[in-house]
């Protein structure tokens, strides 16, 4: 089946710098989404993003599709986004499911 | 528009007993989903729903837990007898379609089997 991979596993920052989370992925995909999952479980759409660039505030992504990875850009890191960061990607010939890397745990220092 | 609602939040159980959670989509989503989630781990997909049909059901350890979705909305995931490996957070799920959307969670339903 189809491999998620995010870096890095784990990150910590002070408040105010940026950061680049990287999810790659083994095929090709139809459907990929972002999401934090913050600390009370729940986990939010980020961007639905299977190629091409968004921006949502201080929140950006762009996917290449033909080189397999996604990257998701935080700046201006507030202690509000701390929480784990998961990619999820799915194949139309897999019924649309969603599989799910690993997550990045990002902690933000005040 | 409300969301995907999930319930209850939170559930101890002793191992061999039995829990059922329940799940209401966001309103038109036909495509439902049941995730389990272990502590420190990605969300691994349990069951996927189309309308009342299911689609995918291949991780879905059949000898202990059961899921419908009698009328195309609302959904019950059911564990019996439970086992201490069961403990996690079920996250019920939902999209428009199958494909190419946009796939909504709930707020998740986290089970401790002691």
């Amino acid at each position: 089946g189809i491999q998620v991979e995010q870096s890095p596993p784990d990150l910590i920052l002070q408040e105010g710098a940026n950061s680049t989370l990287r999810c790659n992925f083994s095929d090709s995909v139809n459907n990929l989404q972002w999401f934090h999952q913050n600390p009370w479980g729940q986990l939010i759409n980020l961007f639905y993003i299977p190629s091409g660039t968004k921006q949502n505030g201080r929140l950006s992504a762009t996917t290449v599709a033909t080189e397999r990875y996604s990257l998701l850009y935080i700046s201006s890191s507030q202690t509000t986004d701390s929480g784990v960061y998961f990619c999820a990607v799915a194949l139309y010939n897999q019924g649309g499911k969603l599989i799910f890397g690993q997550g990045t745990e990002l902690s933000v220092k005040p | 528009e409300a969301g995907v609602a999930q319930s209850p939040r939170y559930k101890i159980i002793e191992k061999r007993q039995s829990v059922a959670f329940w799940c209401n989509p966001i309103s038109g989503h036909a495509t439902l989903y049941w995730y389990q989630q272990i502590l420190g781990q990605g969300p691994k997909l349990l069951i996927q729903f189309q309308n009342n049909g299911v689609v995918d059901d291949s991780q879905l350890p059949k000898d202990r837990f059961s899921a419908e979705r009698l009328k195309g909305v609302d959904s019950t995931l059911k564990i019996q007898p439970a086992k201490l490996e069961d403990s996690a957070v079920y996250l019920c799920a939902s999209s428009l379609q199958q494909l190419g959307n946009t796939i909504y969670f709930g707020e998740g339903s986290w089970l401790t089997v002691v």
